[in-house]
């Protein structure tokens, strides 16, 4: 079992917005900021969200984080199907150091 | 604009060790810290250990302990990472990553080695 829990999958129609909840404890997430990473199939993860809800560079603004508590959340809105990837949950924890959720795999219908 | 490029696939036995190399280009080892993470056949993302510039140390997953060395190379820019002891869960793709400290992750990727561990 991962550290941090996350749905192991998640679905769309094109346009929609889709969520996916990533849950933790007060040794990480409570404590420390979330990263998203997506990997697309059969390439390595790629950072989507740091800091919980930063975009780096060229990461559309459809993409976007946010953290409350020991949860934190993505969200894609405008939904393409060149979206369709797996998604994990990242942070730090304080006695664990790098932790990742289980991912989610999103797949547009 | 930092590159990492890791070396090609292995084949190990069980009980054998492996090493596997992660070149930077774009930027000297010295300005990073490098981090290993695998990924099993089908699974998610397991961070397996990094460099943790604040203590200036490398740290490991104690998972790994004892059987994981994370090394580096400064005068070609490369850092290694070697697992030991090799069982068959060991099969994966082991990639290297540089972590950030402005963002606090893990920004750049190589684009992984896979591990075959078979009899």
């Amino acid at each position: 079992q991962s550290v941090l829990t996350q749905p192991p999958s998640a679905s769309g129609t094109p346009g929609q917005r889709v969520t996916i909840s990533c849950s933790g404890s007060s040794s990480n997430i409570g404590s420390n900021t979330v990263n998203w990473y997506q990997q697309l199939p059969g390439t390595a993860p790629k950072l989507l969200i740091y800091s919980n809800n930063q975009r780096p560079s060229g990461v559309p603004d459809r993409f976007s984080g946010s953290k409350s508590g020991t949860s934190a959340s993505l969200a894609i809105s405008g939904l393409q199907s060149e979206d369709e990837a797996d998604y994990y949950c990242a942070a730090w924890d304080d006695s664990l150091k790098g932790v990742f959720g289980g991912g989610t795999k999103l797949t547009v219908l | 604009q930092v590159q990492l490029v890791q070396s090609g696939a292995e084949v190990k036995k069980p009980g054998a060790s492996v090493k596997v190399s992660c070149k930077v280009s774009g930027y000297t080892l010295t300005e990073l810290s490098m981090h290993w993470v695998r990924q099993a056949p089908g699974k998610g993302l397991e961070w397996m250990g990094g460099f943790d510039p604040e203590d200036g140390e490398t740290i490991y997953a104690q998972k790994f302990q004892g059987r994981v060395t994370m090394t580096e190379d400064t005068s070609t820019d490369t850092a290694y990472m070697e697992l030991s002891s090799l069982r068959s869960e060991d099969t994966a793709v082991y990639y290297c990553a540089t972590g950030n400290e402005l963002l606090n992750a893990f920004d750049i990727w190589g684009q992984g080695t896979m591990v075959t561990v078979s009899s």
